[in-house]
């Protein structure tokens, strides 16, 4: 079935680095798309959305890209802080059918003083 | 915060038993979702409700139940308890109009 990976589990960046996750989704009718931050302990905190019409989007210190064409999403961290430590998760949600996330596995990223 | 409110923070139980998790949404929220997650992986969609009925489920059994209250809150239930359903139970909540949702900080649930 459809599903949403990432390549990397987990990512070290040294502070103040800049920090890039990846994301590869299956369903190509998908159109939202949104990246989640967790923190141990906690539910997932919404961070930045893209919809399929975009190619770009920013937030402050983020930025996510959408590549339709291989089916790729990312997420920029700027200025990587220790409060960036966390596990970020992309969801995938699909146009037609039950309106449901559809999650990775998710990354962790550690943040190296 | 996000607004979403979920308890208990814990719960044990043991195999056999039913449990019921609770969440309440954000005011004006109609439309919450519910959402298992094991270690390590990413959350499961269960199912989702809107103006208290279910509008969608996702690959879980029928012991796998919910509620919804005209009052933004939400229940979910299990019964007959099983060692796999220990994990982390996320509620999420959002306006239908909308597209983002909002997560709750969810129940750790652990089954023994």
């Amino acid at each position: 079935g459809e599903s949403v990976g990432l390549h990397l589990p987990t990512l070290s960046v040294q502070e103040g680095d800049n920090s890039i996750i990846n994301c590869a989704y299956s369903n190509s009718a998908s159109d939202y798309f949104i990246w989640y931050k967790q923190e141990s302990g906690k539910g997932p905190q919404f961070i930045i959305d893209i919809r399929s019409n975009m190619d770009k989007r920013q937030g402050q210190r983020v930025t996510v890209l959408l590549n339709k064409t291989v089916k790729h999403l990312s997420l920029q961290i700027a200025a990587t802080q220790p409060g960036d430590s966390a596990v970020y998760f992309c969801a995938e949600i699909p146009r037609s059918g039950t309106y449901k996330y559809i999650f990775g596995t998710g990354t962790r990223l550690k943040v190296l003083a | 915060e996000t607004g979403v409110t979920q308890s208990p923070t814990h719960l044990i139980k043991t195999r056999g038993q039913q449990v019921t998790l609770r969440c309440s949404s954000q005011s004006g929220h109609n439309t919450v979702s519910w959402y298992q997650q094991a270690l390590g992986q990413g959350p499961q969609f269960i199912f989702q409700y809107y103006r208290e009925e279910e509008n969608g489920r996702g690959n879980f059994p029928p012991r796998f139940s919910g509620l919804q209250f005209p009052n933004y809150s939400s229940e979910l239930n299990v019964n007959a308890l099983e060692l796999d359903d220990s994990a982390l139970y996320l509620c999420a909540s959002r306006q239908y109009s909308t597209d983002t949702q909002y997560f709750g900080p969810g129940t750790r649930l652990t089954v023994l």
